[in-house]
């Protein structure tokens, strides 16, 4: 299987402490993205960081990106209740061309206590 | 408009009925896509849409069957399906632009939560 492989699988912290999820692939690729999906909702986009980026942020967001170790990370600074939801990293298939084929993590289940 | 819509919210279906999910973009985009979600599990790939032409078929079964009728739309045509076919059903568009431009990010819709009973 290509899927990706994100840790932890769950995660509950407080108010106002940050997040951190891990996301490793298996592939070569020319992106990575992150995803947010609220309990039985759609994805949200979050972030995209191209393969020749090692950093990006985002609001309260900032993602890394290792593509020697093919692993990236997600943090979640001053998380807040409304932060609660699944997690996934995405990366597209290379050669899917504009049908852009993603394939996802297993995702993180970040609960965020008030 | 940066949304997709989805139509019904929620179904629930016999083995024997036949229903169709509806998916609605007004963003221009040219690539569309189903996915089926399983609880807590990722979204699993079902068909792809570039330009109202099936270009991806996942290996799924013929009870699930694509029709894009125009560059907006999208449905899923159900028939016969079996309870192992319960599932949150989500649908996507991204711009579907050739080059590196196209891997880019997906839009999704919030899903049709699925019955079979």
């Amino acid at each position: 299987s290509q899927q990706g492989e994100e840790d932890p699988q769950a995660l509950s912290i407080q108010e106002g402490e940050n997040a951190t999820m891990n996301c490793s692939y298996k592939t070569s690729i020319n992106n990575l993205q992150w995803y947010r999906q609220n309990s039985g909702r759609g994805l949200v986009h979050l972030i995209l960081i191209r393969s020749n980026e090692r950093e990006k942020h985002s609001g309260r967001l900032r993602v890394t990106l290792d593509t020697s170790k093919k692993s990236s990370s997600l943090l979640i600074t001053a998380s807040r209740a409304a932060d609660t939801a699944s997690y996934f990293c995405a990366t597209p298939v290379i050669g899917s061309g504009a049908t852009n084929k993603l394939i996802f993590g297993t995702g993180t289940l970040l609960a965020v206590q008030p | 408009d940066t949304e997709v819509t989805q139509t019904p919210k929620h179904l629930v279906m016999g083995m024997t009925n036949k229903k169709s999910l509806k998916c609605e973009q007004h963003m221009g985009h040219r690539a569309m896509y189903w996915y089926k979600q399983k609880a807590k599990k990722p979204p699993e790939l079902m068909f792809v849409y570039s330009y109202e032409k099936l270009s991806i078929n996942e290996s799924v079964p013929s009870r699930f069957s694509p029709e894009c009728p125009n560059s907006s739309l999208l449905n899923l045509h159900l028939h016969a399906l079996q309870p192992e076919d319960s599932a949150l059903y989500l649908c996507a568009s991204s711009q579907g632009l050739a080059g590196a431009s196209s891997y880019n990010e997906q839009f999704f819709g919030p899903g049709t939560r699925l019955t079979v009973l």
